[in-house]
């Protein structure tokens, strides 16, 4: 099965500061997805990028591709304390596996 | 429009009473899925669904988990009889497959399990 690992587990920052995470896959994909998850909630989708893109921005988001290298990475600038909340990478063709996360923490 | 629905949100059982989620998914929605979620752990997938048929239900617990998508729309995902390593958050999916490969999922809010 395909899965998604993120690195680092766990981030802390500081609020108006830029959080970088990463996420490596295994085998071959179509697309890769991000995704949030707030404290006891359901996940919520942020960006997909696609295995023919290599960068990809939806507002102080940032998603880079490196098929070669089978890693993503994410960026949120300028963070705030709402951004508080884990964080998932997912992969997969006909279905969706998910790595452990990285749980961001942003201070006011 | 209306998301992707779960119930109950909380449930609270003993060991070894039977328990059942429901899920309604976003309507159109040909896919649908189960995952199960641990503390601190991202989601591992149960069981995937395309329209009524289960094409992938290779990580379900088979003797004491069972799932069922009648007519294509809601599913119910059921334990009997539930341990207390079933205690977790399980959560629905729902999305709409395209040129043969996974969009975008909408998840429901979970539904949470303890076991004790």
């Amino acid at each position: 099965s395909q899965q998604g690992e993120e690195d680092p587990q766990a981030l802390s920052i500081q609020e108006g500061e830029n959080a970088t995470m990463n996420c490596s896959y295994k085998t071959s994909i179509n697309n890769l997805q991000w995704y949030r998850q707030n404290s006891g909630r359901g996940l919520v989708h942020l960006i997909l990028i696609r295995s023919n893109e290599r960068e990809k921005h939806s507002g102080r988001l940032r998603v880079t591709l490196d098929t070669s290298k089978k890693s993503s990475s994410l960026l949120i600038t300028a963070s705030r304390a709402a951004d508080t909340a884990s964080y998932f990478c997912a992969t997969g063709i006909h279905d969706m596996r998910f790595g452990a996360g990285t749980r961001l923490t942003v201070k006011p | 429009e209306a998301g992707v629905v779960q119930s109950p949100r909380y449930k609270i059982i003993e060991k070894k009473q039977p328990v059942a989620f429901w899920c309604n998914p976003i309507s159109g929605h040909n896919t649908l899925y189960w995952y199960r979620q641990n503390l601190g752990q991202g989601p591992e997938l149960l069981i995937r669904y395309e329209n009524e048929e289960a094409v992938d239900d290779s990580q379900l617990p088979k003797d004491r988990f069972s799932a069922e998508r009648l007519k294509g729309v809601d599913s119910t995902l059921k334990i009997q009889p539930a341990e207390l390593g079933d205690s977790a958050v399980y959560l629905c999916a729902s999305s709409l497959a395209q040129g043969g490969s996974t969009g975008e999922l909408f998840f429901g809010e979970g539904s949470r399990l303890t076991v004790l």
